[in-house]
């Protein structure tokens, strides 16, 4: 079956810092990737959406400055948050889309920014 | 909002009762599915009913989709301790999924 990697799991930065995460997709090319932020208790918002080799779509109140996205190929996108602060302390999730497999997500990656 | 609703938000059974939970979504669909994530982590797919099917079984689940409505349901039978999650639906659109606002599960032993 499909499987996405999402890197790292869990990461603390300080204030002003930038984190980078990464979600690959190990045994298939993702036609489209998604980047979701989850708050506590509170359900999966979608942040962009990227294809390979072109600028991602962000979503209304995601700033693109922000919250980078590089989506160079077919099986590896990126995600940098840029000077992070406490507020963007979240959970982030991957997905990647292919036809045949569907949406599969990556495990999330856990940043607590102090 | 690009979410669609859920509810219950939270429900606390007996090990053995039945969970019900149930979705509403604004958009066409191509399909709905249901997953589920335990506290901090990643997403598990349950199961996927398209928009030309009313009703799925996989396992103790059960899924109904009504498009009239935009709802779908999602019925966990005889459940375990072990099901004890939060439930989310997302509508896929075709090019995006949107999901739900979850249903906190509680099953006590």
């Amino acid at each position: 079956g499909a499987v996405v990697s999402q890197h790292p799991s869990r990461v603390i930065c300080k204030s002003g810092t930038s984190v980078k995460i990464e979600c690959r997709s190990l045994d298939f090319q993702a036609t489209t990737m998604f980047w979701y932020r989850q708050f506590p208790k509170q359900s999966l918002m979608l942040m962009a959406t990227s294809n390979e080799g072109s600028k991602a779509t962000y979503e209304q109140g995601v700033e693109k400055d922000k919250f980078l996205i590089n989506h160079a190929s077919l099986t590896l996108s990126t995600l940098t948050v840029t000077s992070a602060h406490p507020e963007d302390s979240s959970f982030y999730i991957c997905s990647a889309y292919e036809g045949k497999y569907g949406y599969t997500f990556g495990s999330g990656t856990r940043l607590t920014v102090v | 909002s690009q979410q669609g609703e859920e509810d219950p938000q939270a429900l606390s059974i007996q090990e053995g009762e039945n969970a019900t939970m149930n979705c509403s979504y604004k958009t066409s669909i191509n399909n709905l599915q249901w997953y589920r994530q335990n506290s901090g982590r990643g997403l598990v797919h349950l199961i996927l009913i398209r928009s030309n099917e009313r009703e799925k079984h996989s396992g103790r689940l059960r899924v109904t989709l009504d498009t009239s409505k935009k709802s779908s349901s999602l019925l966990i039978t005889a459940s375990r301790a072990a099901d004890t999650a939060s439930y989310f639906c997302a509508a896929d659109a075709g090019n995006m999924l949107t999901f739900g606002g979850g249903t906190r599960l509680m099953v006590k032993p």
